[in-house]
């Protein structure tokens, strides 16, 4: 059973701080990952997608993937109240499917 | 700026009865998904299809679910015989490439009763 964990949270940050927000998946061969946010009762919204080991930035949002570890991460900068969602991680196992795994809430404190 | 839309955006029906959700994917993508999410857990993958057939389904994809495109523009999900268990959001969703990012709808709720 190919798996995605995160930790469900809450993570709870202030605003303007620095949210680290961290996944695990168990297919070795996955090829390509991505980064969703879910405001309650709505639907996914795409943030990033990474495919290669390293960093990659897009305005406040850092995804940093390492491939040998099964490791990807969102980094959130200056936090706003309105990024207060559940994210979710999800990976591509080289079937055209996505698989997510469980989401992270943050909350981001005024 | 393109989207997925989704009808309907909520169904209340009685258990047995079928249910239809429909779904309109943007119109250059080539690989369509279904996905529901249970109230408070994760979002689960249903079913893909591509090129007119089914590429992938899940455990949870059984017989009483089907899926089809009927046009060029639609792709339904078909539930023949719901039950209480079946109530949950469900998201259609597609993309350009098999390996490239999903473009999720709004979401169909659909209660059981």
């Amino acid at each position: 059973q190919k798996e995605v964990e995160q930790n469900s949270g809450p993570l709870s940050v202030p605003e303007g701080a620095i949210a680290s927000l961290n996944c695990t998946y168990s297919d070795r061969g996955s090829q390509s990952f991505f980064w969703y946010r879910q405001y309650s009762g709505k639907s996914p919204e795409l943030i990033m997608f990474i495919y290669s080991n390293g960093d990659k930035e897009d305005g406040r949002f850092t995804a940093q993937l390492n491939k040998a570890s099964q490791y990807v991460s969102l980094l959130i900068r200056d936090s706003q109240p309105s990024d207060s969602a559940t994210y979710l991680c999800a990976v591509n196992g080289n079937t055209g499917k996505l698989i997510f795994g469980q989401g992270t809430t943050l909350q981001v404190k005024p | 700026e393109p989207e997925v839309t989704q009808t309907p955006s909520h169904q209340v029906t009685q258990m047995g009865q079928e249910v239809i959700l429909r779904c309109v994917p943007i119109s250059n993508h080539l690989y369509f998904y279904w996905y529901r999410q249970i109230l408070g857990q994760k979002v689960e993958f249903l079913v893909s299809f591509y090129n007119n057939e089914i590429s992938e389904k899940s455990e949870i994809f059984d017989d009483q679910f089907s899926v089809e495109r009927p046009d060029g523009s639609n792709f339904t999900l078909k539930i023949r015989s719901t039950k209480l268990e079946d109530s949950a959001m469900y998201f259609c969703a597609s993309s350009a490439n098999w390996d490239g990012e999903l473009f999720f709808g709004e979401g169909s709720r659909l209660t059981v009763l």
